[in-house]
């Protein structure tokens, strides 16, 4: 089992619509937990990190923490084009962050 | 403030060269990890040093090698390379090493280096 699963595919959306991403992870002692945004070619940008279980918004990005299941999920709302990205979720411990392999976003003018 | 700053930007390799990867962190932080990503996946953990010591080592082999200065810029060394070291390399620097912090620090990414090795 890896430690952190991605396993959606590329997700399309309309501009303004609400995109969901989800990301599960196995090491139940993990303590914080990342969402970072990826364009194309270019280095990983923080855009949210939450340590306590529910919601916490920031802006357009919600992310949302359910420790017991071991999930942590990000929506973004009213989705602009400059959203196509891909997000990656990192999940901190044991001095190191340990990275999915990342959602693709498109959002579709 | 400038963040965390890594060179070269490019680098083309042969198989079998040494490649030394530098980074500077962002001012006052004094942890710097180092990450491999290749083409379609997340970032993978090489290094974490904190205090010019090392805190963390990945699942890379002994090739792979870093370290901190003084001044809290690190290298990172890659001997003998192979055709799958061909990757971006990314450098991140934060406040506190991560088992350090009671709310771990969030990591600020540099541009990255990308290595090609022919």
């Amino acid at each position: 089992q890896k430690e952190v699963e991605q396993n959606s595919g590329p997700l399309s959306v309309p501009e303004g619509a609400i995109a969901s991403l989800n990301c599960t992870y196995s090491d139940r002692g993990s303590q914080s937990f990342f969402w970072y945004r990826q364009y194309s070619g270019k280095s990983p940008e923080l855009i949210m990190f939450i340590y306590s279980n529910g919601d916490k918004e920031d802006g357009r990005f919600t992310a949302q923490l359910n420790k017991a299941s071991q999930y942590v999920s990000l929506l973004i709302r009213d989705s602009q084009p400059s959203d196509s990205a891909t997000y990656l979720c990192a999940v901190g411990g044991n001095n190191r962050l340990a990275f999915g392999k990342g959602n693709q976003v498109v959002v579709i003018p | 403030d400038a963040g965390v700053t890594q060179s070269p930007t490019h680098l083309i390799k042969t198989r079998g060269q040494h490649v030394t990867l530098r980074c500077s962190p962002i001012s006052g932080h004094k942890s710097v990890s180092w990450y491999q990503q290749v083409l379609g996946q997340g970032p993978q953990f090489i290094f974490q040093y904190y205090e010019k010591e090392e805190r963390g080592r990945g699942n890379f082999p002994d090739r792979f090698s870093a370290r901190q200065f003084p001044n809290y810029s690190s290298e990172l060394n890659v001997n003998a390379l192979l055709l799958g070291d061909s990757a971006l390399y990314l450098c991140a620097s934060s406040a506190e090493a991560l088992a350090r912090a009671a709310n771990n620090s969030p990591l600020h990414f540099g541009n990255g280096t990308r290595l090609t090795v022919t």
